[in-house]
């Protein structure tokens, strides 16, 4: 029940693309569709952002977007905006029916 | 409106007990499968338990396995955590999820220190 890999820390200037991967092994991230993602505010709890790989629940500005290659999954954030400035997390099913988080980054607005 | 609500959090000695509830609300609690989650301070989201909608199969993290317990009452809406023999890195903030993550309770913040 290793962490999926992201990078520590992702940053951009307002209104560029940024992207940050979650990468796992075929007994999570690359065996299932059943990738999430979440963004948490300091002191909050965390909010779904994209679920099943590439889908948005409603409300979730359409700048975000997700996707997933093998093993790896990306979450890009376009039109890079301040209030994007947050934790952001992976998560995956895994082949043990249980659930597997990323490690976590921190994306900053520049 | 769906809503999750932890409670039963606390100070605790290492050794000890303690049972989180997680009061839900806005929804049909009796046909989602539910999480626990938790966050020790300024670390990130572990995955901690979970249980199908009739309560007839859970989950562990390797970490908790045979202390910690997850147990639901449908009839009352509520899902709970048993968590015995706590240990210091059992210090978290522990949330509870709707089925697939797409709903978050506040959390509720256990210590264990002597």
């Amino acid at each position: 029940q290793s962490a999926l890999t992201q990078p520590a820390s992702v940053s951009g200037s307002p209104g560029q693309s940024i992207t940050i991967s979650c990468t796992g092994t075929s007994s999570d991230v690359g065996g299932y569709n059943y990738v999430s993602w979440y963004q948490q505010d300091p002191g909050k709890a965390p909010k779904l952002m994209i679920y099943e790989v590439s889908n948005r629940p409603s409300g979730v500005s359409n700048r975000f977007s997700g996707s997933k290659s093998g093993n790896t999954a990306s979450l890009t954030i376009s039109g890079l905006q301040a209030e994007d400035e947050a934790d952001y997390y992976c998560s995956s099913y895994t082949s043990s029916s249980t659930l597997v988080f990323g490690t976590g980054t921190k994306v900053t607005v520049l | 409106e769906v809503q999750l609500v932890e409670s039963g959090g606390g100070l605790v000695q290492p050794g000890g007990s303690l049972r989180l509830s997680c009061a839900a609300s806005g929804f049909t609690f009796s046909g989602y499968w539910m999480h626990w989650v938790r966050q020790a301070p300024g670390k990130g989201l572990v995955w901690v338990s979970r249980i199908n909608s009739d309560g007839s199969s859970t989950s562990y993290a390797d970490a908790v396995k045979g202390r910690f317990t997850i147990s639901r009452d449908n009839a009352k809406n509520t899902l709970y955590l048993q968590m015995n023999s706590l240990r210091a890195e059992d210090t978290a903030v522990y949330y509870c999820a709707r089925g697939p993550c797409d709903y978050w309770g506040q959390g509720t913040l256990v210590t264990v220190s002597s």
